[in-house]
């Protein structure tokens, strides 16, 4: 089985600061992880992946995130933050099936 | 990548009627997926559209109540059967290739009932 927790539900950061996006998974096989982003009224948009390949992944908009076995983490970070990064941040897990599981998701706000 | 259309976009419905999502991608496809996303929620997997056989249901999801087609590698469809309020929420498709590559959402649907 597999999952996906996300801490905390909201976060809000100042224009300029460090965005940092907490992700923790269980899975008894190699996971493959991914962070997608929601912005109002759309759907859902990768912003990067973990497949097993360099443990540090960079993804679009300044995101990166790094695969820690050792703390089943996958957190999000961003050096600076801007007004733009405002939405929902989900994270998902693929381990031994073929659909995603989705943590319960973080809204990011930016305060300018 | 894959581009998905899925349409209506959004609808306001009446309690008991149905509503049929129709999901088109512009490639083929192995996997297609339906998910729902509750008001402020998370996704929850309703179902794998397997082609040319049935669907695979997640526990608490039911064929009769949302039946879904798959007749080929491009298209699939979701019905809402026999609407309650509860049945409010945005209906997404999602494609994936293999389990190592990422899933591509259309931009869901967001359903109403009333």
């Amino acid at each position: 089985a597999q999952s996906v927790t996300q801490l905390g539900s909201h976060v809000s950061v100042s224009e300029g600061a460090l965005v940092l996006l907490r992700c923790n998974y269980s899975s008894s096989v190699p996971p493959y992880l991914f962070w997608y982003v929601q912005y109002p009224n759309q759907g859902l948009q990768l912003l990067l992946k973990y497949t097993s390949a360099a443990t540090l992944v960079k993804g679009i908009n300044g995101f990166e995130a790094e695969f820690k076995k050792s703390e089943t983490s996958f957190h999000l970070t961003k050096p600076s933050a801007h007004m733009s990064d405002a939405a929902e941040y989900f994270c998902a897990v693929r381990a031994g099936a073929n659909n995603l599981f989705f943590g319960t998701g973080t809204r990011l706000t930016v305060i300018p | 990548s894959a581009v998905i259309s899925q349409k209506p976009s959004r609808d306001i419905c009446q309690r008991g009627t149905s509503l049929t999502i129709q999901c088109q991608v512009d490639s083929q496809v192995t996997m297609m997926f339906w998910y729902r996303q509750q008001p402020g929620q998370s996704l929850t997997l309703i179902a794998t559209a397997n082609q040319g056989s049935e669907a695979t249901y997640e526990s608490g999801f039911v064929i009769d109540k949302f039946p879904i087609s798959r007749p080929n590698l491009t298209f699939s469809t979701l019905t809402v059967s026999n609407m309650s309020p509860e049945d409010s929420s945005i209906y997404l498709c999602s494609v994936s290739g293999t389990a190592n590559t990422e899933a591509f959402f259309g931009q869901g649907t967001r359903l109403t009932v009333v």
